[in-house]
Formats: C-alpha cells, sequence, structure tokens
C-alpha cells in the first residue's frame, strides 16, 4: 500500500501544452509538498501546503499552480509548458512543522 | 553560496568497506537533520532524521550532527552492493514551516 502516490509516472508532452501531476498520501499527514529535481539531480521546494492552506511558495513562474482539495491530496497544474520545465518533480508529506518528508516515485516530465 | 554543500562524488569503495559521507551548511538556524538514500528512476527514502546535535545508529547507518561545526555525516558500516544510490543530505528548522533543504547528493558505488 503506497504511501505517497503520484500519477503519471511519466508524461511527454509538447511546449505551449497544459498538464496536470496528481498526487495522493494515506499516512493521514498535515503537510504536502510539490519538489523539483533538476538534472543535475538537485531537489527544490516549489509548495507547501498545510491542511490544504498554501504555505510556502519559492519563486516559481505562474504557470505552475499547485491545488489541495483536501488534505490528502495535492495537484499540480502547468500550463505552457517550455523545454526548461523537463525534470522530475516529486510529492511528498510530513506530519506536521520540522517533521521528516516522505518522497512519492516522482513523476518524470519531458517537453519536446 | 550554497545553503547546503555536499560533494557529488562519485565515490567507489570495495564491499565491506566503511563509507562516510558529508555535508556542511551556513545557516545556524538549521535544527533537523536528514539523509535520504535515492535510487536510479526512484523516489527519495528516508534513512536518518536527527534532531539537533549528537549521534544517531540504524542498524549499519549512524548520523552524526555537529552544529557547533556546521557539519554532519552519515557512515554506513559493511557496505553491501545494494547501497550503491545517491545520498541526499536535508535539513530544516529556524522558520515557521518545514522547507527542507537539500545538498546536491552524493553518488555512492559499492563493487563486489
Amino acid at each position: 500500500d503506497t504511501a505517497v502516490s503520484q500519477t503519471p509516472k511519466y508524461l511527454v508532452t509538447q511546449m505551449g501544452n497544459d498538464k496536470s501531476i496528481k498526487c495522493e498520501q494515506n499516512l493521514g499527514h498535515d503537510t504536502m509538498y510539490w519538489y523539483k529535481q533538476d538534472s543535475k539531480k538537485f531537489l527544490k521546494i516549489m509548495f507547501s501546503y498545510n491542511n490544504k492552506e498554501l504555505i510556502i511558495n519559492e519563486t516559481v513562474p505562474n504557470r505552475f499552480s499547485p491545488k489541495s482539495p483536501d488534505k490528502a491530496h495535492l495537484n499540480l497544474h502547468i500550463n505552457s509548458l517550455e523545454l526548461g520545465d523537463s525534470a522530475v518533480y516529486f510529492c511528498a508529506s510530513s506530519g506536521g512543522v520540522y517533521t521528516e518528508a516522505f518522497f512519492g516515485q516522482g513523476t518524470r516530465l519531458t517537453v519536446v | 553560496q550554497k545553503e547546503v554543500e555536499q560533494d557529488p562524488g562519485p565515490l567507489s569503495v570495495p564491499e565491506g568497506a566503511i563509507v562516510s559521507l558529508n555535508c556542511t551548511y551556513s545557516n545556524s538556524a538549521f535544527q533537523y537533520f536528514m539523509w535520504y538514500r535515492q535510487y536510479s528512476r526512484k523516489g527519495p527514502e528516508l534513512l536518518m532524521y536527527t534532531y539537533s546535535s549528537g549521534n544517531k545508529e540504524d542498524g549499519r547507518f549512524t548520523a552524526q550532527v555537529d552544529k557547533s561545526s556546521k557539519y554532519i555525516s552519515l557512515f554506513i558500516r559493511d557496505s553491501q552492493p545494494s547501497d550503491s544510490a545517491t545520498y541526499l543530505c536535508a535539513m530544516s528548522g529556524g522558520g515557521g514551516y518545514n522547507k527542507l533543504i537539500f545538498g546536491a547528493g552524493t553518488r555512492l558505488a559499492v563493487h563486489p
């Protein structure tokens, strides 16, 4: 039973398209995150939600819009995809402030 | 200068060796320190979680935190080929929310 699951696992799309990635966690955690891992494997936080409220919003282009319909779900919608958006996007969750985060398996996005 | 510095390696060791992985950081407000293991094309998996300075041991893994030197370490005893992966340090604290700051990751290869 997967703790943090993301769909899809792979996403190949053309420049200019709009796409969404979905994430669900069954750990009962209050906080969820989106991280981006670039080609050099560097992981950087994009957004964080706590009880459906946006609490962290790093300097991410407006084309990226997260949505949390409830505590267990956090989706990421990306408009007008660009080549530079190609990366692996990880969803994660944690039980509260300053606790360890648990990651999903990632969504490998390739923009062509 | 990055907030968290980690030598990307690669680090190649023979099976059975003791492996030492390290990170340094600049933000003295960090209080929570984690080590993640990431296999190729997988999500980061939490290995160790420590709070403030000190040591923590879990099986073959030992995490050390020296806040005075802003230096953390992960030791792997009796290394196995299955330990071959990228090891990421992460830390947080000092702010209002749990924003994990990651190192670049060290790629480890354990040869039989």
